[in-house]
């Protein structure tokens, strides 16, 4: 069964400390992983997507890279705007993305 | 360019009452998506369309039903709304080329 799981579930952070988000999938058929950033009362907002191990992606403060089984969101030095939940998805064919629950990222000043 | 637009933002429904949610995009996609998302669980796949006229169910269809009359245009229908049914509905569109899904602000939906 296709499944995404992301830890932690929460994440409190000083402000200047980095930290990592993982996600860890098991599927029949990596089509892509994709990276979202949601903001409470919001949509999810288009952050990442990689296709094959080794990949890595870049954006201000925020590095995604992928593996054979896992995919790890890194945060170098977080701002209080950072604060948000971040959700992994796969996609296995071509419109099934399975999404994780979530990981709700707080950045203290 | 307003992207990808939902209405309403809130309902509350009584059990039994039925309701229809819009979805709206301006921007040419060809595919879209209707998600829910509940407390600890990561969106789920209700329905999706790959072109105007066609529909497909995902992984959570019972219950609802959806319609695409226009490629701008996709509705997602209750047709006797149960307090299971209560969660935050996502819409979601994304051209055929690509892989990147785009979503909307949401519609949180109450079933009493």
């Amino acid at each position: 069964e296709d499944q995404v799981t992301q830890s932690p579930e929460a994440l409190r952070l000083q402000e200047g400390e980095s930290s990592s988000l993982n996600c860890s999938y098991t599927v029949s058929g990596l089509r892509g992983l994709f990276w979202y950033r949601q903001d409470p009362g919001k949509g999810p907002e288009f952050l990442f997507t990689l296709y094959s191990a080794g990949e890595e992606k870049e954006k201000e403060r925020l590095k995604a890279t992928l593996t054979k089984k896992e995919s790890f969101l890194h945060i170098t030095a977080p701002k209080p705007e950072d604060s948000a939940t971040y959700l992994c998805a796969v996609q296995v064919n071509n419109n099934d993305m399975r999404f994780g629950a979530g990981t709700r990222l707080t950045v203290k000043p | 360019n307003a992207g990808v637009t939902q209405t309403p933002k809130f309902r509350v429904l009584k059990t039994g009452q039925s309701m229809t949610l819009l979805c709206a995009q301006d921007m040419n996609h060809e595919y879209m998506y209707w998600y829910r998302q509940d407390p600890g669980m990561g969106l789920r796949l209700i329905h999706y369309s790959v072109g105007e006229g066609t529909t497909a169910k995902g992984e959570v269809p019972d219950g609802y039903n959806v319609s695409r009359l226009k490629k701008q245009n996709f509705l997602l229908g209750l047709e006797s709304a149960a307090p299971s049914q209560t969660s935050v509905y996502f819409c979601a569109s994304r051209r055929q080329s690509t892989d990147t899904q785009y979503f909307g602000p949401g519609t949180r939906l109450t079933v009493l």
